[in-house]
């Protein structure tokens, strides 16, 4: 199984400042079709969780552009440029190239 | 818009059964393919099964394989999960969720709500 690697497990973000989460992928994500499958997702206290980018780095429909995502192969990271308070919960990274889709740990952020 | 609305959830006894489903709407429910997601209490997100629209093509988490069946009724935009054999572990919130565009491989892009499912003596 590909193993996912998220660090850090949280976060406390003052409003305002940036947050940076990575995720380590055991196995490259490159897929032959030139696609990498890599996503992130967002769950929010109570919530199932959302998407928020697919494929390293399209943000989805309604995603705000503080959102962003990069990387390659094995290493992958999101950024949220301005934490707000609506961005608490937990980030989940997700790879389906392989069966099983394995998630990362999850990164709790919080707000200061 | 799309939507997903699980229900089948409960409390059941270890070795019983339980069928959930998944009402889809808001998109053509037959071009995609949909994964069932669980989540135990305070725990992360684990795959549970996957299966292509046509149903040509499915998929099992070792943990639930020979236990768990998934089905669908194109016809009636639903998704099922039917779970045998359940055990505790098997304790979850159960999310059903949509495939984006493209591949077998790909994906998750809509969520629904989940249905709680206990299994306790």
């Amino acid at each position: 199984d590909v193993v996912m690697t998220q660090t850090p497990l949280s976060l406390s973000v003052t409003p305002g400042q940036p947050a940076s989460i990575s995720c380590k992928s055991s196995q490259s994500l490159l897929q032959s079709d030139g696609k990498t499958y890599l996503y992130w997702y967002l769950q929010k206290p109570g919530q199932p969780p959302q998407l928020l980018i697919y494929e390293v780095s399209s943000r989805f429909s309604g995603v705000p552009d503080r959102f962003s995502g990069s990387g390659s192969v094995t290493d992958f990271t999101l950024k949220i440029s301005r934490v707000e308070a609506e961005d608490v919960g937990v980030y989940y990274c997700m790879q389906t190239i392989q069966v099983p889709p394995t998630f990362g740990g999850g990164t709790k952020v919080e707000i200061k | 818009q799309v939507q997903l609305v699980e229900s089948g959830g409960g409390v059941v006894q270890p070795g019983r059964s339980l069928r959930l489903s998944c009402v889809a709407s808001g998109f053509n429910f037959r071009a995609y393919g949909m994964y069932w997601v669980r989540q135990a209490p305070g725990k992360g997100l684990e795959w549970v099964s996957t299966l292509s629209g046509d149903e040509t093509m499915s998929h099992y988490a070792d943990s639930v394989k020979g236990r768990f069946t998934i089905s669908r009724d194109n016809s009636k935009n639903t998704l099922y999960l039917q779970m045998d054999s359940l055990r505790t572990e098997d304790t979850a919130v159960y999310y059903c969720a949509k495939k984006l565009p493209g591949s077998y491989y790909i994906g998750i892009d809509y969520w629904g709500q989940g249905t709680l499912v206990t299994v306790s003596p």
